[in-house]
């Protein structure tokens, strides 16, 4: 078991530019999950997928940000026109759903310069 | 929506002592989990205990559900327990976690 893996670890992207963060979560497991970390915010919830379905994506920002989960197996979240604010850790996380234990990836560190 | 708290935000030790964390949350929580995170480093999930008393290694964590409250007790604590202890528990719809601020903790040799 691998774990949940996120690509890439590092990235930096110029103002204005598009961004893609890839997850692929733990095999099996049918919740996944999207969170963002800053010192100032702490982590906060991005979105949610089950069985693939976006179920709620009440955390993220309206107009530039956008979760899919294509198949089971990867999930990403995309973000256009970034700018410095969305410089953060983007963490992926999984779980086998309900109540059950979630797993988190080690995160994408998201810098716009 | 659920609300996350954490005391003491910060936390120092002699190796070989002690700690005590605490968890208050504002609503019921079907799920409460305990995480570690290094300096720079990832979320590891230490403990999943939405009520009752669990252990694993040199933690106990103890969640009483009506209280709205959990705690994480380290014991024989090391230098390699250093870092940030993060508490996150659900609404009573599950699925989301909220997460507290934190508690730094430095255990010193």
């Amino acid at each position: 078991n691998a774990g949940v893996i996120q690509t890439p670890r590092h990235k930096v992207t110029g103002k204005g530019q598009e961004a893609t963060l890839w997850c692929e979560p733990i095999s099996g497991h049918s919740a996944v999950f999207w969170y963002r970390q800053t010192i100032v915010q702490g982590l906060e919830f991005l979105t949610y997928f089950r069985n693939q379905a976006p179920i709620d994506d009440s955390g993220m920002p309206k107009e530039r940000f956008s979760a899919q989960m294509p198949n089971q197996s990867h999930s990403t979240l995309k973000i256009q026109s970034t700018q410095p604010q969305d410089s953060a850790v983007y963490l992926c996380a999984s779980s086998l759903g309900g109540n059950t234990e979630v797993f988190f990836g080690k995160g994408t560190r998201l810098t716009v310069v | 929506g659920q609300q996350v708290q954490q005391s003491p935000a910060s936390l120092v030790l002699q190796e070989g002592e002690n700690a005590e964390l605490q968890c208050n949350f504002s609503s019921t929580a079907t799920q409460l989990q305990w995480f570690y995170q290094s300096p720079g480093g990832s979320l590891v999930s230490l403990l999943s205990n939405p009520s009752g008393t669990k252990h694993t290694g040199r933690l106990t964590s103890t969640t009483v559900t009506k209280e709205r409250r959990s705690s994480l007790h380290i014991s024989s604590s090391q230098t390699t327990d250093s870092g940030t202890y993060l508490c996150a528990a659900s609404s009573n719809m599950g699925y989301k976690l909220t997460f507290g601020t934190g508690t730094s903790l430095l255990v010193d040799p």
